[in-house]
């Protein structure tokens, strides 16, 4: 079936360095991609998403590029700030029936100050 | 306008007693999705609301779950007999069309978390 791999976390970085978070999966179909976001106790938000090869999704200085040909979708910030401390999760959902969504594990990111 | 309310935000239950959650997804969604969220498992699909049409099952981990939505909103998500593995965040979910527009958004809830002791 379908599934999503994250990198493992927790990921621990200094406000304004560069981060990424890798995201790959495996679908039989052609999948919308996303990715979630969970502040502390807060619900899940959706970040940012793209629906087909070569889109980028983007949102708050994220970015994130549909790679068909590497099944990824790595999420990037150029400068991250203490407020994008959270978990993220990378998801997808098929494009047939209930495009439920199937999640990656979940990548808990802090940013010190 | 309003988002995504579950009830109730917590709940501690003893094994072996029934439990309910309630959902109630943003006004005018058709399409309404239940996932839970624990520790060992990560997150996953239970089950899918969709109009009137049947539900898809395919995400509940035994017969002891069943969910219900009455009137095309509200939904109750209902766990028979629980156990200690069944502890976990319960998450609503809903969206504009579901299935039937690919790149509809789901919008989630705060979630009930649930402790089976």
């Amino acid at each position: 079936g379908d599934s999503v791999t994250q990198m493992e976390g927790p990921v621990t970085l200094s406000e304004e360095a560069f981060l990424t978070i890798n995201c790959t999966y495996t679908a039989t179909g052609y999948p919308s991609l996303f990715w979630y976001v969970q502040y502390p106790g807060e619900g899940l938000q959706l970040l940012l998403k793209a629906t087909k090869a070569d889109d980028k999704g983007s949102n708050k200085g994220f970015e994130a590029t549909y790679r068909k040909e590497t099944t990824s979708f790595h999420l990037e910030k150029g400068s991250v700030q203490v407020s994008d401390s959270a978990v993220y999760f990378c998801a997808l959902s098929d494009r047939q029936g209930a495009q439920k969504l199937v999640f990656g594990q979940g990548t808990r990111l802090t940013i010190n100050p | 306008g309003a988002g995504v309310s579950q009830s109730p935000s917590n709940k501690v239950t003893e094994k072996g007693k029934d439990v309910e959650l309630r959902c109630d997804p943003i006004s005018g969604h058709t399409a309404l999705y239940w996932y839970r969220q624990s520790l060992g498992q990560g997150l996953e699909f239970l089950i899918y609301f969709q109009g009137n049409s049947a539900p898809d099952k395919s995400g509940l981990p035994s017969d002891r779950f069943s969910a219900e939505r009455t009137g095309g909103s509200v939904s109750t998500l209902t766990i028979q007999r629980t156990q200690q593995e069944d502890s976990a965040v319960y998450l609503c979910a809903s969206s504009l069309s579901g299935g039937a527009v690919s790149t509809d958004t789901q919008y989630f809830g705060p979630g009930t978390r649930l402790t089976v002791l």
